[in-house]
């Protein structure tokens, strides 16, 4: 079974730009979430998506927001892109009700 | 504002002994804590997961300790090995499922030596 997928692995963006990231959860799995992953600060939760509606969102402008499709996929949208943004984007996926929550490898993301 | 944290960034350990990795946290309405293992290159991996009405749980060779009263929590590896070189992260939610998204701690590189 394959596990999340992300894409792009790689990006490299400049400083106003605007990227957008993409996800496939696990098969069956209705809920997708998206972190962030700078250097020297952790994961921050940025997303929620579940059913295909944004359920809950983390202490990010909303210069960051995404959308869920009705496979489920999910994607993340950064405009106006920002030096700080340079970090590493993990996408998860569960089954609705379960902490055992699987991510992908990530997309890592540089802003120049 | 309330966060999960861990107490040491770096922590080497001999291969075959048992590994201890700590962490705390501040938000007192937390219900579920986690511990995810991350290697390089890779994304977090679950390894196992406590609810706040218990006090232990057990894995395949990890323990998870759970200390509400001083808001502690840690990760037991027993007999570590070569393969569980990687950075831990404790993480912690108020809701099954982490509907209000996870509180990740900054993470704790574990060294393995042969």
């Amino acid at each position: 079974e394959a596990g999340v997928t992300q894409s792009p692995t790689h990006l490299i963006k400049t400083r106003g730009q605007q990227v957008t990231l993409r996800c496939s959860p696990i098969s069956g799995h209705t809920s997708v979430y998206w972190y962030q992953q700078a250097l020297g600060l952790g994961l921050q939760f940025l997303l929620w998506y579940d059913e295909g509606e944004e359920r809950n969102r983390g202490n990010f402008p909303p210069r960051f927001s995404g959308r869920q499709f009705p496979n489920y996929s999910s994607e993340l949208n950064v405009n106006a892109l920002e030096l700080e943004d340079s970090a590493l984007y993990l996408c998860a996926s569960s089954s609705t009700g379960t902490n055992e929550a699987f991510f992908g490898q990530g997309t890592r993301l540089t802003v120049v | 504002g309330e966060s999960v944290g861990l107490h040491l960034p770096t922590l080497s350990v001999q291969e075959g002994d048992n590994s201890i990795i700590n962490c705390a946290y501040s938000n007192s309405a937390s219900d579920y804590f986690i511990w995810y293992k991350q290697e390089s290159g890779k994304g977090p991996q679950f390894i196992i997961d406590i609810r706040s009405n218990m006090d232990k749980r057990q894995g395949q060779r990890v323990t998870v300790l759970l200390n509400k009263t001083v808001k502690h929590l840690s990760l037991q590896i027993a007999a570590t090995q070569p393969g569980d070189s990687a950075v831990y992260f404790c993480a912690e939610t108020r809701t099954q499922g982490g509907a209000d998204g996870l509180t990740f701690g900054k993470g704790t590189h574990l060294i393995i030596q042969p």
